[in-house]
């Protein structure tokens, strides 16, 4: 069964940019949420999706939106960046996202901005 | 607010040592869930364990143990006999039932670094 996969591995953007991160879940699973990672913040929660609906979002600003479709793949998009933008970007998928269900993280996105 | 805090930000051992990796937690609900995952250099997140609030009950799975205390709101775990693939950075995890769906705060994480 493959695992969660995230495209592409490695990003590199200008400030004022935007970007789009794609995810493809584990097959089945119908929840998908999405962490950024730095070094200075460490993991944080950036949104989950479920059936196309988005459940739960983290502090971020507006900038940072996604979407899930039909097949459960997900897409995160961030627009304007900012150098602060520069991170891993890491997705999750679990199959109905309930509270206890572990969950399966891809390789993640690592984003530069410059 | 919903809280987890790992105190050693880096732990070195010798192959073979146990070590143990603490984890402290804040949140206001009465049921909630907490997980281990481990970070490799690949960079996926790796699930390990996870227990609910209404189970204190200590466990042991093979060189993996923890230690669930709610009287302390502590997570820890413990790796027996360590090994260099188990360098990692590991990272103690809180999900509340309160929040619809899953929703997880992260503590800052232990880099353990095993040496041969």
């Amino acid at each position: 069964k493959a695992g969660v996969t995230q495209t592409p591995r490695y990003l590199i953007k200008t400030r004022g940019q935007q970007v789009t991160l794609s995810c493809s879940p584990i097959s089945g699973h119908r929840s998908v949420s999405w962490y950024q990672q730095t070094p200075g913040q460490g993991l944080q929660f950036l949104f989950e999706y479920f059936s196309e609906t988005q459940r739960n979002k983290g502090n971020f600003p507006g900038r940072f939106s996604g979407r899930q479709f039909s097949n459960s793949r997900s897409e995160m998009n961030v627009s304007t960046l900012e150098l602060g933008d520069s991170a891993l970007y890491l997705c999750a998928s679990s199959v109905t996202g309930s509270t206890n269900e572990k969950l399966f993280f891809g390789s993640g996105t690592q984003l530069s901005v410059l | 607010a919903q809280k987890v805090t790992q105190a050693q930000t880096e732990i070195s051992v010798v192959e073979k040592e146990d070590v143990t990796l603490d984890c402290v937690y804040e949140t206001r609900d009465t049921t909630y869930y907490l997980f281990w995952y481990k970070q490799p250099p690949s960079g996926e997140l790796v699930f390990l364990i996870r227990r609910n609030s209404f189970d204190e009950q200590n466990e042991i799975s093979g060189r993996y143990s923890w230690n669930f205390q709610k009287s302390t709101s502590s997570f820890n775990f413990t790796i027996t006999a360590s090994q260099v693939v188990d360098s990692a950075v590991y990272f103690c995890a809180l999900s509340e039932a309160a929040n619809a769906g899953n929703m997880l705060t992260f503590g800052g994480g232990t880099r353990l670094m095993v040496k041969p």
